[in-house]
């Protein structure tokens, strides 16, 4: 079973504080998303990743920025929180043409 | 025009009833069709997937795929109240990216 690992299920921050959001997984997927979720908006998509130090923006990128230093594990960073960045934050991974599987996601509020 | 659109719900429907999910796509060359099912406060988990016209069967769960008329959709045999969840799909487009829907809400009553 695919494996997709996110740090923390809950997360508290104060607002203009840089927040670090790891996700890992465990199949070797070249492939790496980040998406957040909101109450009448559905999935949207920050940024992916196809590979080691590859990065390209998704549809809302501003305000954040990922890292991938390794296969395994994908970063998104939060450079300076804001109440608007109060969402859940999901973690996707797939192998190349293959679906994308989630981690159990990372409930973050900004206060 | 949204690139995947889903019915409106809530749908409800009756315990052991059929449920039936529709997905639209706006992408002619999309070739590879998902659904998740995403239960409230949870991420969502992968059920079905379809790459070829006609009909995929998972158990209680049957995929239905019309490229020619742009449509997917999802049913659900003998529906029960753990089925109660929202549904979504997703589209991979002729351009490698994958898009969601904004899913549907289906509540199974006992």
């Amino acid at each position: 079973d695919v494996k997709v690992t996110q740090s923390s299920r809950y997360l508290v921050k104060r607002t203009g504080e840089k927040v670090f959001l790891e996700c890992v997984q465990d199949m070797d997927h070249e492939n790496m998303f980040w998406y957040r979720q909101d109450p009448g908006l559905g999935l949207r998509l920050i940024y992916f990743s196809y590979d080691v130090k590859m990065k390209e923006k998704g549809d809302i990128p501003e305000g954040y920025s990922v890292s991938r230093e390794k296969k395994e594990r994908f970063s998104l960073i939060l450079e300076s929180a804001s109440t608007n960045q109060t969402s859940m934050y999901l973690c996707a991974s797939s192998g190349n043409k293959q679906p994308q599987h989630f981690g159990d996601g990372t409930r973050l509020s900004i206060l | 025009q949204k690139e995947v659109e889903q019915n409106s719900g809530p749908l409800s429907v009756p315990e052991g009833a059929i449920a039936s999910l529709n997905c639209t796509y706006s992408d002619r060359g999309s070739q590879s069709f998902f659904w998740y099912r995403q239960y409230s406060g949870k991420s969502p988990e992968l059920i079905m997937f379809i790459y070829s016209n006609g009909d995929k069967e998972d158990g209680r769960f049957t995929a239905q795929l019309n490229k020619a008329s742009q449509y997917v959709s999802l049913l659900i045999r003998d529906s029960q109240p753990s089925d109660s969840a929202t549904y979504l799909c997703a589209v991979k487009t002729s351009y490698d990216k994958v898009i969601f829907g904004p899913g549907t809400s289906l509540s199974v009553i006992p």
